[in-house]
């Protein structure tokens, strides 16, 4: 079984839906990440959460909201979708040792 | 300001050539990490490798190595003997001490035909 587990893998969706995404993971980490590539942009910060009451913004928080639900669990949410927020998100557990665990992405499209 | 630059947006050889990818960082921080990570077309990330900032010794692995050059602020990637298999984006990133937040360099596509 994967360590960071992400859910949807694909989501297409219209303007202005609300859509959640979810992360779980079995590391034991505290420390837990959204990000999202954008093609010729790299991976972009949008929140990070050292546990369960700690949660903080990154450089693109915009139009995102989280929710760190458990140790395990840290979801990101799309309010009100627009088109310009289609991208991949991936979801990362941090090991202060070795560095991040990455899951295997979300792929998301707003219409 | 952290900040990592990958000029090189796109590369392509043929197999069995060497090929370097270049990563030049900056940062104010004494102890950092870097890193690269591999992107394979069907988008998972895979980690390469993580090199701590008081480390300058340089790292092979297989047919990947990697020159950590502090006084250049640069830690490039090269691959000897390239392979279709290695086709992919290549992205470099930095990490603080404390934050463990990565910052990522925009990526290198890396295409390698047979």
């Amino acid at each position: 079984d994967a360590d960071v587990t992400q859910t949807p893998r694909n989501r297409i969706t219209k303007t202005g839906k609300r859509i959640m995404l979810e992360c779980s993971q079995t590391k034991g980490h505290d420390r837990m990440y959204w990000y999202r590539q954008d093609p010729g942009l790299g991976l972009r910060l949008i929140y990070y959460s050292f546990d369960v009451k700690d949660i903080n913004k990154g450089e693109i928080s915009d139009g995102y909201s989280v929710s760190r639900q458990a140790q395990a669990k840290f979801s990101l949410s799309l309010e009100s979708a627009i088109p310009n927020q289609t991208a991949l998100y991936f979801c990362a557990t941090s090991d202060p040792q070795l560095g991040q665990h990455f899951g295997d992405g979300t792929r998301l499209s707003i219409l | 300001a952290q900040k990592v630059t990958q000029a090189q947006t796109e590369i392509s050889v043929v197999e069995k050539e060497d090929v370097t990818l270049d990563c030049v960082y900056e940062t104010r921080d004494t102890t950092y990490y870097l890193f690269w990570y591999k992107q394979p077309p069907s988008g998972e990330l895979v980690f390469l490798i993580r090199r701590n900032s008081f480390d300058e010794q340089n790292e092979i692995s297989g047919r990947y190595s990697w020159n950590f050059q502090k006084s250049t602020s640069s830690f490039n990637f090269t691959i000897t003997a390239s392979q279709v298999v290695d086709s992919a984006v290549y992205f470099c990133a930095l990490r603080s001490v404390g934050t463990d937040k990565l910052i990522f360099g925009t990526g290198t596509r890396l295409q390698v035909f047979p």
